[in-house]
């Protein structure tokens, strides 16, 4: 079992719609990714958040939301998407953006639909 | 620029054989890092190995081998004696010192092991 929990697993929702995608880690991990995975594809970084400040955004569009209320969780809140967002959402942890032998621990995702 | 390439789209074997997953990287950096990921169809991307670019050993873990050659800047993963729970797409993926949480994948080669 993986130690990076994602819920939920599934997740269809209209583009009007608003939810948010959740992620939790007990390893004591000080920083936390969103990755976004097209079918076929390979994952894509979209935020990473270091000592719970955010520290690197990819440019993503405004109607993702990242937020880190603490250092085990991490939440994406998701309004106004597009079909085209539909996609496995993999949130990963590591030790810390500092310690660079530091592999990144993946949740299973959450797939997301958008209709 | 990074970048990392996985020209085997999808390999498939029978179950005894070998398979040697290829990967080929490109970087400015001196002092960067690779890693091999596993993502079987569940989702979730699992780690494997972490190789720093000042370390060409070549490492043996249980049934997996990896080859690192900085003179041909490729990273090449090796399965012996494949088995069916080693199906899944397998991500080589590339970071470099500076932006070390920044993980750069190739696109990934699907292995498809039958009984």
């Amino acid at each position: 079992d993986t130690e990076v929990t994602q819920t939920p697993k599934h997740l269809v929702m209209g583009m009007t719609n608003k939810k948010s995608l959740k992620c939790e880690q007990h390893m004591g991990h000080r920083a936390m990714y969103w990755y976004k995975q097209k079918a076929k594809k390979p994952p894509e970084l979209m935020f990473v958040y270091s000592y719970e400040k955010l520290s690197i955004n990819e440019s993503v569009p405004s109607r993702f939301s990242p937020e880190c209320p603490n250092s085990s969780l991490l939440n994406l809140h998701l309004h106004a998407l597009q079909p085209e967002d539909s996609a496995l959402y993999l949130c990963a942890s590591s030790q810390g953006t500092g310690q660079i032998n530091s592999p990144l621990h993946f949740g299973n995702g959450t797939r997301l639909t958008v209709t | 620029a990074q970048k990392v390439t996985q020209a085997q789209t999808e390999i498939s074997v029978v179950e005894k054989e070998d398979v040697t997953l290829d990967c080929v990287y490109e970087t400015r950096d001196t002092t960067y890092y690779l890693f091999w990921y596993k993502q079987p169809p569940s989702g979730e991307l699992v780690f494997l190995i972490r190789r720093n670019s000042f370390d060409e050993q070549n490492e043996i873990s249980g049934r997996y081998s990896w080859n690192f050659q900085k003179s041909t800047s490729s990273f090449n993963f090796t399965i012996t004696a494949s088995q069916v729970v080693d199906s899944a797409v397998y991500f080589c993926a590339l970071s470099e010192a500076e932006g070390f949480q920044k993980l750069v994948f190739g696109t990934g080669t699907r292995l498809l092991v039958s009984p």
